[in-house]
C-alpha cells in the first residue's frame, strides 16, 4: 500500500462547481498534513495545512479524519485559476526530521 | 528575499557524465531537501539536511551525493549520470520554529535529461 494515496483524476469541472478531493495515508503516527498546489511545470506551493478540527481558507476547506486516516479538500465556486494538480502531503512518524511524503497528485481542470 | 533558487533550469547530460545541481536559500532555514519528480508521480526525497554539516539519506539516495557546508547552500551531485536519473529535481527548505514547522518552500526546479 502506498504511504499516501490520491485519486489521480483528472477532474474536469465547470466554473462555479464544487469539487472534492480525497487522500488516505498509511502511517497512523503521522502528525502534520497539508495540501500543496502544483501548476504545470512549476514547483509545489503550500495551499493550506490541515488541522484536526478542519479548517477553511476562503473557498477551500480541508478536513482530517485520523481514525480513518483520511484527508479531504473541498473547493467551492471553482475558478479557471484553480486548474492545477493538488498534492496531498503527510509528514512521517514522530522524530523524523521534517520528512514529508507526497501523494502523486490529483489533476483538476476547471472549464469555462 | 529571493527564497529558494536553483541552477541550472535545464540540462542535458550524456550517460556517465557528472554534474552538480545548485540550490541556495536566503531565508535562514535550517532544513533543506532534495526531491525528484518523475512524470505523473509524486515527489521522492533524495537527501535532506537539518543544518550545516549534517546530511542524511531520503527514500531514493542511490546515485547522488550532497554536502551542506553553509546554511544557505545545499548542492546535489550526480557522479555517473544514468537515463534513470532523467527527472525534475526540486530543492526545498523549511524553518525550524514550531509555528511554521514542516512547511516547505520549493525552488523552481531543474529539468535534467540523461541521454
Amino acid at each position: 500500500r502506498k504511504e499516501v494515496e490520491q485519486d489521480p483524476g483528472p477532474f474536469n469541472v465547470p466554473e462555479g462547481a464544487t469539487v472534492a478531493f480525497n487522500c488516505t495515508y498509511s502511517n497512523s503516527a503521522s502528525q502534520s498534513f497539508f495540501w500543496y498546489r502544483q501548476d504545470c511545470r512549476k514547483e509545489p506551493k503550500l495551499l493550506m495545512s490541515v488541522y484536526s478540527s478542519g479548517n477553511e481558507d476562503g473557498r477551500f476547506t480541508a478536513q482530517l479524519n485520523r481514525a480513518s486516516q483520511y484527508i479531504s479538500l473541498l473547493i467551492r465556486d471553482s475558478k479557471l485559476s484553480d486548474s492545477a494538480t493538488y498534492l496531498c502531503v503527510v509528514n512521517g512518524a514522530a522524530g523524523s526530521a521534517r520528512q514529508l511524503t507526497f501523494g502523486s497528485g490529483t489533476q483538476l481542470t476547471v472549464l469555462p | 528575499n529571493a527564497g529558494v533558487t536553483q541552477t541550472p533550469k535545464f540540462r542535458i547530460l550524456k550517460i556517465g557524465q557528472s554534474m552538480t545541481l545548485q540550490c541556495a536559500q536566503d531565508m535562514n532555514h535550517n532544513y533543506m531537501y532534495w526531491y525528484r519528480q518523475d512524470p505523473g508521480m509524486g515527489l521522492k526525497l533524495i537527501y535532506y539536511s537539518v543544518g550545516a554539516g549534517i546530511t542524511d539519506k531520503g527514500e531514493v539516495p542511490n546515485g547522488y551525493n550532497v554536502s551542506r557546508s553553509t546554511t544557505e547552500d545545499f548542492p546535489l551531485r550526480l557522479e555517473l549520470a544514468a537515463p534513470s536519473q532523467t527527472s525534475v529535481y526540486f530543492c526545498a527548505s523549511s524553518p525550524r520554529n514550531r509555528g511554521q514547522k514542516d512547511t516547505q518552500y520549493f525552488g523552481p526546479g531543474t529539468r535534467l535529461t540523461v541521454l
